[in-house]
């Protein structure tokens, strides 16, 4: 069965400092690797998102790290923020099945002033 | 503009009203989907349209019937749904066929469904 694992559950930081959320995946066919932001009450918005043929991708704050040995990814936010604060999805997805996207179970972070 | 527009924003029904979520898309996307996410879970894939064809449906109860008017509006129509139904229904759109945007998903804010 296709599986995204995200850790951890829940991350807490302080404001300045740098949050890291991991993810592991199983099927090697797996292409496109995007995260999403998802604040209460909202939907998920797309953050930021790599394909396998670069080792890292970064737009502002927000970098991902891609192993495609290790079929590990992360999402790391530097100068984390209080307005960070939300529930991050990784999720990965295979050009053969279209868009079909497989999440993680998602990381609530939590950045305190 | 990468809005896609959901209402109602709140709906509460009992077990045996009929009721439709409305979901409008105008950045010319040609997929759109349902999903399910309940509580502190990742969202679950319910239905794609794919050029206004039903193209994915996961084993949902038939109690959920979607529809696709046209290449901006998708439906979905409710009916004698159990409470355990209760979560945020979200709406997404895409544009397949080009390699690097098949796969950015917009998502809407959501309807909050609750079902006494």
């Amino acid at each position: 069965q296709q599986q995204v694992k995200q850790s951890p559950q829940s991350l807490i930081v302080q404001k300045g400092g740098i949050s890291i959320i991991n993810c592991a995946y199983e099927n090697t066919a797996f292409d496109y690797f995007p995260w999403y932001q998802q604040f209460p009450g909202k939907g998920p918005a797309l953050l930021i998102a790599i394909r396998p043929d670069v080792s890292e991708k970064k737009e502002g704050r927000f970098t991902i790290s891609f192993n495609k040995s290790a079929k590990q990814f992360s999402l790391h936010i530097m100068d984390s923020q209080p307005g960070d604060s939300a529930t991050y999805f990784c999720a990965a997805s295979k050009e053969t099945s279209g868009s079909r996207l497989t999440f993680g179970e998602g990381t609530q972070l939590t950045v305190n002033p | 503009d990468t809005e896609v527009t959901q209402t109602p924003k709140h709906l509460v029904m009992g077990m045996t009203n009929k009721k439709s979520l409305k979901c409008e898309q105008h950045m010319g996307h040609r997929a759109m989907y349902w999903y399910k996410q309940k509580a502190k879970k990742p969202p679950e894939l319910m239905f794609v349209y794919s050029y206004e064809k039903l193209s994915i449906n996961e084993s949902v109860p038939s109690r959920f019937s979607p529809e696709c008017p046209n290449s901006s509006l998708l439906n979905l129509h409710l009916h004698a749904l159990q409470p355990e139904d209760s979560a945020l229904y979200l709406c997404a759109s895409s544009q397949p066929g080009t390699e690097r945007a098949k796969n950015i998903q917009y998502f809407g804010a959501g309807t909050r469904l609750s079902v006494l």
